[in-house]
């Protein structure tokens, strides 16, 4: 079985400053990992994702990634934060899921980044 | 670029309607998701499926049911609606079963049932 654990619901951070959003999942098989963010009333759109090539994965809007199997972590980060940023972040695992026959994805129970001035 | 459409954005049911929820996507995708949104929870998978008139049981399929007549299109229907369904339910679709395929969101539809 996956899962994936979200360490803070929320995260507030002034805009320039680094952002850290943590992650952390367990899977059965060699899992692929997703970063999704969500903006206020909009659809999920893809971040980046890790597909067992590189650890260290970049995305859009200058976040990236960096895979951990030894600490089974995700965690995404962007140098310098901007009011843009200002979303909800889910971290996501894909494996063959509980039923064995099909890929299935579990997500994080999402963590709200908040950009103050 | 990828476009998922869902049917309503905003809809309110009284509990015990039947209730249809669309999703059509345009990309010729074999595999189409509905979950369910909820504060604290993130995204829960309620069912798929991976072709036409093929579908399987998510994590929470229990109150839930859904068809897929056609390739683009797969609906989510929920027989006798109750308030425990309020939620914000979006689809989505992906191009294979692949472990490392994208999947595309739609904006979802915030139900409300009273």
């Amino acid at each position: 079985a996956q899962s994936v654990t979200q360490l803070d619901s929320h995260v507030s951070v002034s805009e320039g400053t680094p952002v850290l959003l943590r992650c952390n999942y367990s899977s059965s098989y060699s899992p692929s990992l997703f970063w999704y963010v969500q903006h206020p009333n909009k659809g999920l759109q893809l971040l980046l994702k890790y597909t067992s090539a590189a650890t260290l994965v970049k995305g859009i809007n200058g976040f990236e990634a960096e895979f951990k199997k030894s600490e089974t972590s995700f965690h995404l980060t962007k140098p310098s934060a901007h009011m843009s940023d200002a979303a909800e972040y889910f971290c996501v695992v894909s494996d063959q899921g509980s039923s064995g026959s099909a890929r299935q994805l579990t997500f994080g129970s999402g963590t709200q980044l908040t950009v103050l001035p | 670029d990828v476009k998922v459409t869902q049917s309503s954005r905003y809809l309110v049911k009284r509990t015990g309607e039947k209730v249809f929820l669309e999703c059509v996507q345009d990309m010729d995708h074999e595999n189409m998701f509905w979950y369910r949104q909820d504060p604290g929870l993130g995204l829960r998978l309620i069912y798929f499926s991976y072709d036409v008139k093929m579908k399987e049981k998510g994590d929470i399929p229990e109150g839930y049911s859904v068809s897929r007549e056609k390739k683009e299109r797969f609906s989510l229907i929920l027989e006798s609606a109750s308030t425990n369904q309020t939620s914000m339910y979006l689809c989505a679709s992906s191009r294979d079963r692949g472990l490392t395929d994208t999947q595309y969101f739609g904006p979802g539809t915030r139900l409300t049932v009273l």
